[in-house]
């Protein structure tokens, strides 16, 4: 198994530009997470998705959207670019919580560098 | 919102020295979360309890509930464990919140 996988590793855009970050999981788990890691800073959740078809915002969506289509692949746009949003971005995955398992487990991706000029 | 705080923000260690990297959190929590960011940049999970204390080879996690902190510590300390160690607490649902990490480093 692949694990939770994502595209691109590095990127470097321009002011203003649009893109797309893939996150893919083969685990079939329900929960995905888009968090962004800047330094002297932990990792904050910009959006996360419950299930196919839901998406929520998380501590910093401003700037981004997000889409969950099919429930392997969650997918973090950047509609215009700006230097804030200058950082690494990680996926994570997890099963659900249920009674038996009140905890879980979050699965991350291995990042895609950002850089905004 | 549960803030987490871990300290030292940095360290730096002889190899074989014992590392205690402590971690402590606002309010209660449903888990706490050890995870080891590598230096290529890859989050892995090491540890998730709620009580007690866990095991895992050289690492042993403890958590306080009352005291609301919990301590990662690794002992005979080599190379390869120089990483940053990240601690996480979970509230409500599967949401993480996230300390700023600590820095290791082990000097051979």
């Amino acid at each position: 198994n692949a694990g939770v996988t994502q595209t691109p590793k590095f990127r470097v855009l321009k002011t203003g530009q649009s893109m797309t970050l893939l996150c893919a999981q083969d685990m079939n788990h329900e929960y995905m997470y888009w968090y962004r890691q800047d330094p002297g800073m932990g990792l904050r959740l910009i959006h996360y998705s419950v299930g196919e078809g839901t998406t929520a915002k998380g501590e910093v969506p401003d700037g981004y959207n997000v889409s969950r289509l099919k429930k392997q692949n969650f997918l973090l746009g950047l509609e215009s670019a700006a230097p804030s949003q200058t950082s690494v971005y990680f996926c994570a995955s997890s099963s659900p919580i249920r009674l038996s398992t009140p905890y879980n487990e979050q699965f991350f991706g291995p990042g895609t560098r950002l850089t905004v000029l | 919102k549960n803030e987490v705080e871990q300290s030292p923000q940095n360290l730096t260690a002889q190899e074989g020295e014992f590392i205690t990297i402590n971690c402590s959190y606002s309010v209660g929590i449903s888990a706490l979360h050890w995870l080891q960011q590598h230096p290529g940049g890859g989050i892995v999970s090491l540890f998730m309890l709620s009580s007690g204390k866990k095991k895992h080879g050289r690492l042993i996690a403890t958590i306080n509930i009352q005291e609301k902190h919990s301590s990662l510590h690794i002992t005979a300390s080599h190379p390869r464990d120089s990483a940053v160690y990240i601690c996480a607490v979970t509230w409500t649902g599967n949401q993480f919140y996230f300390g700023t990490g600590t820095s290791l480093t082990v000097i051979p």
